[in-house]
């Protein structure tokens, strides 16, 4: 089956400066790239996602590239503000696992003021 | 609002005494889902459901039931609860069909097993 890694497992940034979380996937069939935000006592929401035939989509201050061949894609956010302090998971779906999610590890992130 | 509502969002049990979690949702999703979360490992999917009366096991089935009768709810039944299966658990549900088809979680249920 899938699996995800994801890195670093913490994250620590000043306000402002870029925050950038990678991860890599082992089912070259995976086609669907979410990432999901989970704050403090919350379940995850989704922030952002891409599709396999898609190397990069950007939302405002979040962007996610993709690399199909080397099967790894990452999470960037610029400006970095403290309410962006959150866990971060990234996840695939395989191409033929209708709806399920391979997570990864998660990380940790900490903006501080 | 789009809701996937989940309860009891806390709960103290002792081991052995049967309990069930329910996850209901409000957006006539086909697709639900149960996952656990534990530190380190992420977020394991434990039984899936495509729709009604319809069910299949994820990575981490063993020691958990569902039932899918109603399309709207999906709970999560610990028969004989243990200690290893205190956890964060979270209910999910999406659409199907053609698209990404964006899953939506619950808010979680911290499950203690003592």
């Amino acid at each position: 089956g899938e699996n995800v890694e994801q890195h670093p497992s913490t994250l620590s940034v000043q306000e402002g400066d870029s925050a950038v979380i990678k991860c890599t996937y082992s089912d070259s069939a995976s086609n669907y790239f979410p990432w999901y935000k989970q704050e403090l006592g919350k379940g995850p929401q989704l922030i952002i996602d891409i599709r396999s035939n898609v190397g990069e989509k950007k939302d405002q201050r979040i962007a996610v590239t993709l690399n199909k061949t080397a099967k790894h894609f990452s999470l960037h956010i610029t400006e970095t503000q403290p309410e962006d302090s959150a866990v971060y998971f990234c996840a695939a779906r395989g191409g033929t696992s209708y709806g399920k999610l391979t997570f990864g590890q998660g990380t940790i992130l900490t903006v501080h003021p | 609002e789009a809701q996937v509502t989940q309860n009891p969002r806390y709960l103290i049990t002792v081991t052995g005494k049967k309990l069930t979690v329910t996850c209901s949702q409000n957006m006539n999703h086909e697709y639900m889902s149960w996952y656990r979360q534990d530190p380190g490992l992420g977020l394991r999917q434990i039984y899936y459901s495509m729709n009604v009366e319809v069910t299949d096991k994820g990575d981490v089935p063993e020691g958990y039931k569902v039932s899918r009768k109603e399309k709207r709810n999906f709970p999560l039944i610990l028969e004989s609860p243990s200690p290893n299966q205190t956890s964060l658990y979270f209910c999910a549900s999406s659409r199907t069909g053609t698209g990404p088809n964006t899953i939506y979680f619950g808010e979680g249920s911290w499950l203690t097993v003592v």
